[in-house]
């Protein structure tokens, strides 16, 4: 089983509109952290945002935020905003604790931008 | 502040070369990863060091070997090239093992083996 869904190959967005990128994940571990990074077409890998297992309230950073459900294990991004710059590919990823020290991914979403 | 280097950034090989991919980081990061990216998947973990003078296998080691020659830099080393290898493969680096700590990647080193 997957630990780690991204069910949107591609979504396209107007800029100024908000998107949001599903992610949703799999793990009876209790204590897991979850990541999305971006990945332009440059090729590098850049960390967006983190919401940990523990985190009452959902995460922040810019115009990026996680609407984290843990019952439902989903932990989506939220671009408000969009830019011609977020056009990239998105990557969900979980740390579980006990399972070590690897950051699980998700196949990722393309997100397209236009003007 | 550099953060997290590969070398080289591109490299052909032909089916049996050997190589070693090069990364440093200067975050003062403990951990350090090599990760593989292919086509329509996302990263899958090689090899990770957890702390300076640890190394452990992680999802995809075979083939594959690893050097933490100290406390910034990892090299993960190929012995014999098969095609498969072909793939972007990145390194990446945090300030400790645990499952909140984030990961910095290094920019990449496009691998082809012909």
């Amino acid at each position: 089983a997957q630990k780690i869904t991204q069910t949107q190959p591609g979504m396209f967005v107007q800029e100024k509109e908000a998107v949001t990128l599903d992610c949703t994940y799999d793990t009876s571990d209790q204590s897991y952290g979850l990541f999305w990074y971006k990945q332009p077409s440059s090729g590098e890998m850049i960390f967006l945002i983190y919401q940990g297992s523990y985190d009452e309230q959902n995460a922040t950073e810019g115009r990026y935020s996680l609407n984290f459900q843990k019952a439902r294990k989903s932990a989506n991004l939220v671009i408000s905003a969009s830019q011609l710059g977020d056009s990239a590919m998105y990557f969900c990823a979980m740390r579980e604790r006990q399972a070590g020290t690897a950051l699980i991914f998700g196949k990722g979403t393309t997100l397209s931008v236009s003007s | 502040n550099a953060g997290v280097t590969q070398t080289p950034k591109f490299q052909v090989l032909k089916t049996g070369q050997s190589m070693t991919l090069q990364c440093a980081q200067d975050m003062n990061h403990n951990s350090m990863y090599w990760y593989r990216q292919d086509p329509g998947m996302g990263l899958r973990l090689i090899y990770y060091s957890a702390s300076e003078g640890t190394t452990d296998k992680g999802e995809v080691p075979n083939g594959y070997n690893v050097s933490r020659l100290n406390k910034r830099e990892f090299s993960l080393r190929l012995e014999s090239a098969a095609p498969s290898q072909t793939s972007v493969y990145f390194c990446a680096s945090s300030e400790l093992a645990g499952y909140y700590n984030e990961q910095f990647f290094g920019p990449g080193t496009r691998l082809t083996v012909l």
